[in-house]
């Protein structure tokens, strides 16, 4: 089962920020937060990920809260071309058998003209 | 980062019949896992296919159904084999590298229809 939980969908305005919440109130303190997305008819591809600090890249900001039992994936400036599923996922850094992803239901991202 | 080609990109298939669908890297890397997404859900993992080893199937998916092969650290092959219309999906090639951080790379997948 998903250690995560995220609200079915969302939407909002372009240009506006989108802020999708995760909640991972079970996560292991050697768990990091990984956000993915899947837009229609294409493979997933990584967003971000993030241990306890804020992350920041190119493509969003990871804003985790102090307890690490939620975090917000921030999209600054929605365009269209974000409308896609969103998966906030939890795991261990490295790579084996016991760091598999595990991919919930995820946020429904619908950005709207 | 790494670029996943798969193949094909689609097919449409009739039942009892088999297919394997490849998955090529452009780069070495240690894991490779083979995912299927039925229509409207999410992803679900089938398998992890290390070089050099039996593959490791996750609890209600067997080798006999799903066959993978995995003949070098740039390769792999999975067979959805004797299919059934309750195989249409979309199954999916990712790789992760030791050097990436936990980050996974994902192909784009492969649509198969069964009829």
């Amino acid at each position: 089962d998903a250690k995560t939980t995220q609200p079915p969908s969302m939407d909002c305005a372009e240009g506006r920020a989108a802020n999708l919440p995760c909640n991972h109130s079970t996560i292991s303190g050697n768990e990091y937060v990984y956000w993915y997305r899947q837009i229609h008819s294409q493979g997933p591809q990584y967003i971000i990920h993030g241990l306890k600090n804020n992350e920041t890249n190119e493509m969003a900001s990871l804003i985790i809260t102090e307890d690490r039992k939620s975090s917000t994936l921030i999209l600054p400036h929605a365009t269209l071309r974000d409308t896609a599923v969103y998966y906030c996922i939890v795991r261990v850094q490295y790579t084996g058998a016991n760091s598999k992803l595990t991919f919930g239901k995820g946020i429904t991202l619908s950005v709207r003209p | 980062s790494a670029v996943i080609s798969q193949k094909p990109s689609r097919d449409i298939c009739q039942r009892g019949t088999s297919l394997t669908i490849q998955c090529q890297v452009d780069s070495q890397v240690t894991m490779m896992f083979w995912y299927r997404q039925q229509p409207g859900q999410s992803l679900t993992l089938i398998a992890t296919a290390n070089q050099g080893s039996e593959a490791t199937y996750e609890s209600g998916f067997v080798i006999d159904k799903f066959p993978i092969s995995r003949p070098n650290l740039t390769f792999s092959t999975l067979t959805v084999s004797n299919m059934s219309p309750e195989d249409s999906s979309i199954y999916l090639c990712s790789v992760e590298q030791g050097s990436s951080l936990g980050k996974a790379f994902f192909g784009q997948g492969t649509r198969l229809t069964v009829v």
